[in-house]
């Protein structure tokens, strides 16, 4: 079982690029979601999925797209980067209903 | 408007002593309550989980109790190590929804040996 994965691990953009983070789980959980860290603010949720071919917005999710065709992905898309953007990127997945949630090791991504 | 605080960014102690971590939140009804550990540069690691109904729940040297009433849930680790140096997140999940997970902003506990 390797969990959740996430790739890459670092990224570097400039202001206006897009780019799609990677994500996937082997342990066939239906909900998927993905955050953000920034120091002081905890990690906040920005998309999130109950299950392949249903995606909800969470507290933050403006400048990000998702999608979820299979049960094992879930990919972050930036449209268009902007320097706000610049945090760390956490994809989870997790049990039903209160369900424990298994986190990847996340992606740093720079927008300069 | 909703708020989840954990009671400081940082906190030292002793070898051996039992630290506790605070976790505050107003104006959520959690149907569940979680605590997570997270270690630089990794993504955090699920701990242990209480219910709304459960006042306590321990796991080896970990005990967690939940007060509805207060709204607080503390976190102890007893007979401290060097080990257990880390930020420690709270989340609420609640009742309604989803089943969404809302964090709080961790305390960064440094055990000192």
């Amino acid at each position: 079982n390797a969990g959740v994965t996430q790739t890459p691990k670092f990224q570097v953009l400039k202001t206006g690029q897009s780019m799609t983070l990677q994500c996937a789980q082997d342990m066939n959980h239906e909900y998927m979601s993905w955050y953000r860290q920034d120091p002081g603010m905890g990690l906040r949720l920005i998309h999130y999925s109950v299950g392949a071919g249903i995606t909800d917005q969470g507290e933050v999710p403006n400048g990000y797209n998702v999608s979820r065709s299979t049960t094992e992905d879930f990919p972050l898309r930036l449209l268009s980067a902007a320097p706000s953007q610049t945090s760390v990127y956490f994809c989870a997945s997790k049990l039903p209903r209160g369900g424990e949630q298994y986190f990847g090791p996340g992606t740093r991504l720079t927008v300069t | 408007s909703q708020k989840i605080e954990q009671n400081s960014e940082a906190l030292n102690i002793q070898e051996g002593k039992t630290a506790t971590l605070t976790c505050n939140y107003t104006n959520y009804s959690p149907a569940y309550l979680q605590w997570y550990r997270q270690d630089p540069g990794r993504g955090p690691v699920f701990l242990l989980l209480i219910r709304e109904n459960e006042k306590e729940k321990r796991k080896e040297r970990l005990k967690v109790t939940f007060d509805t009433t207060l709204k607080q849930s503390l976190f102890h680790i007893t007979a401290s190590q060097p080990a257990d140096s880390a930020t420690y997140l709270c989340a609420l999940v609640l009742q309604t929804g989803a089943n969404n997970l809302f964090f709080g902003t961790g305390t960064r506990l440094t055990v000192i040996p």
